[in-house]
């Protein structure tokens, strides 16, 4: 079974200021981790994603995530925070289906606000 | 290209009644995912399907939820009867790779509301 810790229900900011977004994961086999992005009232979209190779993956709109296998973690963050970046975020692990196929299993997300 | 297409964007029904949400995947796609979001809580998985079969469904209550995808393009979640705690968002997704390492693309969902 796979599963996904975020710590931080709610993370504020100030507009840049470092941005830092906690997951951990559990997996029994080699993982494969994503961040999604979710603004108000759309659907979630990919930010970047770790399968194998760089441990240091970039993303979208300068954020990037570290793949740290002794810790179980893959935190996000983004140097310096833009007012819309305010968004939830979740992390997911993927993992294969009894049946085959790809099943993303999410963390509950974590609600970024950006300060002025 | 288009996105990811669902509809109704909100609906709102009393507990015991029924209602249907509709997905058109992208172009392409053979992988189409249904989720479940609850406010608060991350996306849950309730069916895969790759084209019109079933991949996976361990987690769509199927005494009162079902879902279809008769031609493998645009698929149907029908919940009947809704009960409160069906109250969520419906998120539609479609990979055109189904291995693990494959994104998803999602819709913007269809909110329910039951009271």
């Amino acid at each position: 079974a796979q599963s996904v810790t975020q710590l931080g229900s709610h993370v504020s900011v100030s507009e840049g200021a470092l941005v830092l977004l906690r997951c951990n994961y559990s997996s029994s086999v080699p993982p494969y981790l994503f961040w999604y992005v979710q603004y108000p009232n759309q659907g979630l979209q990919l930010l970047l994603k770790y399968t194998t190779g760089a441990t240091l993956v970039k993303g979208i709109n300068g954020f990037e995530a570290e793949f740290k296998k002794s810790e179980t973690s893959f935190h996000l963050t983004k140097p310096s925070a833009h007012m819309s970046d305010a968004a939830e975020y979740f992390c997911a692990v993927s993992g294969l289906l009894t049946g085959g196929g790809n099943k993303l299993t999410f963390g509950t997300g974590t609600q970024l606000k950006v300060e002025l | 290209e288009a996105g990811v297409a669902q509809s109704p964007r909100y609906k709102i029904i009393e507990k015991r009644q029924s209602v249907a949400f509709w997905c058109n995947p992208i172009s392409g796609h053979a992988t189409l995912y249904w989720y479940q979001q609850i406010l608060g809580q991350g996306p849950k998985l309730l069916i895969q399907f790759q084209n019109n079969g079933v991949v996976d469904d361990s987690q769509l209550p199927k005494d009162r939820f079902s879902a279809e995808r008769l031609k493998g393009v645009d698929s149907t979640l029908k919940i009947q009867p809704a009960k409160l705690e069906d109250s969520a968002v419906y998120l539609c997704a479609s990979s055109a790779d189904r291995g693990i390492g494959g994104e998803l693309f999602f819709g913007e969902g269809s909110r329910l509301t039951v009271l």
